[in-house]
């Protein structure tokens, strides 16, 4: 049973323009959400996170927006750039230190 | 500073070998963990350790076992590993604050091949 869900396993969208990365999950009793960015062979790099007691966060051309009552999160990068190609996983954490992670999304960012 | 090093980078070995994998974290973080990923899969948790504590092992094969010699260094003996055991190893390390909202800060990984 899939806790975090990343429906798109893959998105293509032109350097300059936003990408948009969707990720649901189902335990409301997660109360961190977390993105990491994957390059091949290497290991996942933290991104932004937010907590369920905020809306959104942001940090330069990183925005994280949480609808709670959705159990709906999603990244927003603006502009994007050809090194923000790379696989997007979004994970959510509980009290007991474990990351729950979606199946990733694989970013391409065409010049 | 959010670095996690790892060593070594790459490792190949046989099935009856036996070698470690280690870890440092300088960032005072009190959590460590051993994670494997396969790849175009998400990281699969092993072992959680708290305050030099074993915390959380996620039922994983006793031919894996970790260490914890102090708060900065995390190993993984390796022994009589199977080829299927091949995967990217990474540690992390995060606060251990206790509430629910730590970051956890992750390695380059090590690439392990089981021949």
């Amino acid at each position: 049973d899939q806790q975090v869900k990343q429906n798109s396993p893959s998105l293509s969208v032109q350097e300059g323009r936003i990408s948009i990365l969707n990720c649901d999950y189902t335990n409301s009793m997660f109360d961190y959400f977390l993105w990491y960015k994957k390059y091949p062979a290497e290991g996942p790099t933290f991104l932004i996170s937010i907590s369920s007691i905020k809306d959104k966060n942001e940090d330069g051309r990183f925005t994280v927006f949480l609808n709670k009552s959705a159990k709906h999160l999603s990244l927003h990068i603006v502009p994007s750039q050809p090194g923000d190609s790379a696989v997007y996983f979004c994970a959510a954490s509980g009290w007991n230190r474990k990351l729950i992670w979606g199946l990733g999304t694989s970013l391409a960012v065409n010049p | 500073d959010t670095e996690v090093t790892q060593t070594p980078k790459h490792l190949v070995m046989g099935m009856t070998n036996k070698k470690s994998l280690k870890c440092e974290q300088h960032m005072g973080h009190r959590a460590m963990y051993w994670y494997k990923q396969k790849a175009k899969k998400p990281p699969e948790l092993m072992f959680v350790y708290s305050y030099e504590k074993l915390s959380i092992n996620e039922s994983v094969p006793s031919r894996f076992s970790p260490e914890c010699p102090n708060s900065s260094l995390l190993n993984l003996h390796l022994h009589a590993l199977q080829p299927e055991d091949s995967a990217l190893y990474l540690c992390a390390s995060s606060q251990d604050s206790g509430t629910g909202t730590d970051t956890q800060y992750f390695g380059p990984g090590t690439r392990l091949t089981v021949l």
